[in-house]
């Protein structure tokens, strides 16, 4: 069985400071790791997505995560956050088998402030 | 491109009506996912069809869920009858073959009253 662990229900920060937003997992498999977004009413969209290879992955807005298998660590950082940014913010994980569903975690709501 | 689609964007019932949410997956996705989240809680997976086979139907939450994808195309999710704790945001996603990354529509939100 997976599941997943997102601390921090909200992160209020300051715009253009750096943000990091955690997330921690349990598996006894291997797994692919995914951050999706959901902006103010809209669905949710991926970011970014760790399934093999280097460790550290980015989005093409300036987000990135890294998979860190010995701390089961997969945390989403920005070194500059926009109001744009203003989202809520999901990690989710799958196996890398079977039916690839995926398990989520309970989400964290980023408000980058003026 | 097309993206995932879902109908109704939003549904209001009362209790004990019945209710049948849509989803259209991305053209030539063979799998095709369900899942829920209830106010507050994390996004938790329904089931999962692989063209018109039902998969992994684990997450359905009982015998008033029907799940089904005539021909392979679009899926219907039907609630019946309906119950307040059905409630929530329900979201479709579909993939590839390759399966890894699921693309979701922007889900519907049903309120039970």
């Amino acid at each position: 069985a997976q599941s997943v662990t997102q601390l921090d229900s909200q992160v209020p920060v300051f715009e253009e400071a750096p943000v990091e937003l955690r997330c921690n997992y349990s598996s006894s498999v291997s797994v692919y790791l995914f951050w999706y977004v959901q902006y103010p009413n809209q669905g949710l969209q991926l970011l970014l997505k760790y399934l093999s290879g280097s460790t550290l992955v980015e989005s093409i807005n300036g987000f990135e995560a890294e998979f860190n298998k010995s701390q089961t660590s997969f945390h989403l950082r920005k070194p500059s956050v926009h109001i744009s940014d203003t989202a809520e913010y999901f990690c989710a994980v799958s196996g890398t088998s079977g039916t690839y569903k995926y398990i989520f975690g309970t989400g964290t709501r980023l408000k980058v402030l003026a | 491109e097309a993206g995932v689609t879902q109908f109704p964007s939003h549904s209001v019932i009362e209790k004990g009506q019945t209710v049948t949410l849509r989803c259209d997956p991305i053209s030539g996705h063979d799998n095709l996912y369900w899942y829920r989240r209830v106010m507050g809680k994390e996004i938790k997976f329904l089931l999962h069809f692989v063209k018109e086979s039902k998969q992994d139907e684990s997450g359905m939450p009982n015998n008033r869920f029907l799940a089904e994808r005539t021909g392979g195309t679009y899926s219907t999710l039907k609630v019946q009858p309906a119950e307040l704790e059905d409630s929530g945001v329900y979201f479709c996603a579909s993939s590839s073959q390759l399966q890894e990354t699921q693309y979701f529509g922007p889900g519907t939100r049903l309120l039970v009253l």
